[in-house]
């Protein structure tokens, strides 16, 4: 079983200011992680991936992420918020099991945190 | 860029009516999901499909539901007698093999139950 904990529902930063955004996972089996970011209305668009490669993962807008493995974490940072960083992100997590042996490969989201970003 | 697309945006049902949400996956793509998030929670794993059937599906994926690929293009949820609880936005993803790792979402359709 596997589940995701993000802690803090809501976080605000101000404009320029360190983003970071918790996600703690817990699994049974070595995971692939992931975030998510979801503006308002849209659908969920993939941040960054964690794949069992490098532990420190650089996505798209300047997201980058790093794997700790002693402390199950997936934390999400990025040096400089800026206005358009303000959406709702998922931390998620799926098993590595083999599609040919039944694993499915399906997310399991956190409940997400909200960032505001003030100007 | 190909993407995911699912229609309709937004679909209104008086309890008890029969919805079809449709989603046509990127087309090469071979892997198909359905997730759910009600209004403030969490986003649901709701069911997987391959190979034109069912590969694995959560307690939330009752006798009320079901999927098909009823063509080579389009991938559908169907709720047979929707409650109240069912509004929610669903959300349609697909992978395209077995050694990707990354799903592809739709835009999402809004159901509300009245």
């Amino acid at each position: 079983a596997q589940s995701v904990t993000q802690l803090g529902s809501h976080v605000s930063v101000s404009e320029g200011a360190l983003v970071l955004l918790r996600c703690n996972y817990s699994s049974s089996v070595p995971p692939y992680l992931f975030w998510y970011v979801q503006y308002p209305n849209q659908g969920l668009q993939l941040l960054l991936k964690y794949t069992s490669a490098a532990t420190l993962v650089k996505g798209i807008n300047g997201f980058e992420a790093e794997f700790k493995k002693s402390e199950t974490s997936f934390h999400l940072t990025k040096p400089s918020a800026h206005m358009s960083d303000a959406a709702e992100y998922f931390c998620a997590v799926s098993d590595q099991g083999l599609i040919s042996s039944g694993s499915a490969r399906q997310l399991t989201f956190g409940s997400g945190t909200q960032l505001t970003v003030l100007p | 860029e190909p993407e995911v697309t699912q229609t309709p945006s937004h679909q209104v049902t008086q309890m008890g009516q029969e919805v079809i949400l449709r989603c046509v996956p990127i087309s090469n793509h071979l892997y198909f999901y359905w997730y759910r998030q009600i209004l403030g929670q969490k986003v649901e794993f709701l069911v997987s499909f391959y190979n034109n059937e069912i590969s694995e599906k959560s307690e939330i994926f009752d006798d009320q539901f079901s999927v098909e690929r009823p063509d080579g293009s389009n991938f559908t949820l169907k709720i047979r007698s929707t409650k109240l609880e069912d509004s929610a936005m669903y959300f349609c993803a697909s992978m395209r093999g077995p050694r990707s790792h990354e799903q592809f979402f739709g835009p999402g359709t809004r159901l509300t139950v009245l």
